[in-house]
């Protein structure tokens, strides 16, 4: 149980595109998933907190005009980097926090690796 | 600031070989530690997790410990295998939000 997907696992795109990243609970339901970015040899660092039926909350220094998210339904949140430049390119990993649970449980997607030429 | 520092940042071993993976914190109060395995190109998957009354937790040939008082925590694996090469990461929760404070991990590699 407790499996969250992601789609795609990787992408590559022109520069000044836009991309959108899926991310699924597949078993359970989650009002609240996270957004983060991973840099090589770094650490996971929180974007975003997607709430279903609300805005999300940026964290500081993230451009949310850039990175739009909607979290469309409780199994579903996704994440669009518009017009996306080559210091985009990164590892973005969606968790879900599951209905009801503790506040501090989340189970991680696989990612997705996001090339911008 | 809340911190999560691990120790060392790289690891090579030989397979069969055991090792012990450090994490020290400043997060305080904090409701739970965790260990998670990232595999290159994929997402953390969660080995262990302990609130701040527990000493040990084990998964395996996975054992955590945890020293609420020194705010250390260690991740000792025995009996290596080759697919234990990935990176490690030591996940502090906050009391306060329950946002979750990461280390940069260990990159563990096992060698046959």
């Amino acid at each position: 149980g407790a499996v969250v997907s992601q789609h795609p696992s990787w992408v590559i795109c022109k520069s000044g595109t836009s991309v959108k990243i899926e991310c699924r609970s597949l078993d359970f339901q989650a009002t609240t998933m996270f957004w983060y970015r991973q840099f090589p040899k770094q650490s996971l660092m929180l974007m975003a907190t997607s709430n279903e039926g609300s805005k999300a909350t940026y964290e500081q220094g993230v451009e949310k005009d850039k990175f739009l998210i909607n979290h469309a339904s409780l199994t579903l949140s996704t994440l669009t980097v518009t017009s996306a430049h080559p210091e985009d390119s990164s590892f973005y990993i969606c968790s879900a926090r599951p209905d009801p649970g503790g506040t501090d449980t989340q189970y991680f997607g696989p990612g997705t690796r996001l090339t911008v030429l | 600031k809340n911190q999560v520092e691990q120790s060392p940042q790289s690891l090579i071993i030989l397979e069969g070989k055991n090792c012990t993976l450090q994490c020290n914190y400043t997060v305080s109060p904090f409701s739970n530690l965790r260990w998670y395995k990232q595999d290159t190109g994929r997402g953390p998957v969660s080995l262990t997790i302990m609130t701040f009354s527990e000493n040990t937790k084990s998964n395996g040939r996975y054992t955590a410990t945890l020293d609420a008082d020194t705010k250390q925590s260690s991740l000792h694996i025995t009996a290596s295998q080759l697919s234990d090469s990935a990176s490690y990461i030591c996940v502090v929760s906050e009391v306060s939000q329950g946002n979750l404070i990461f280390g940069k991990g260990t990159k563990l590699s096992v060698k046959p």
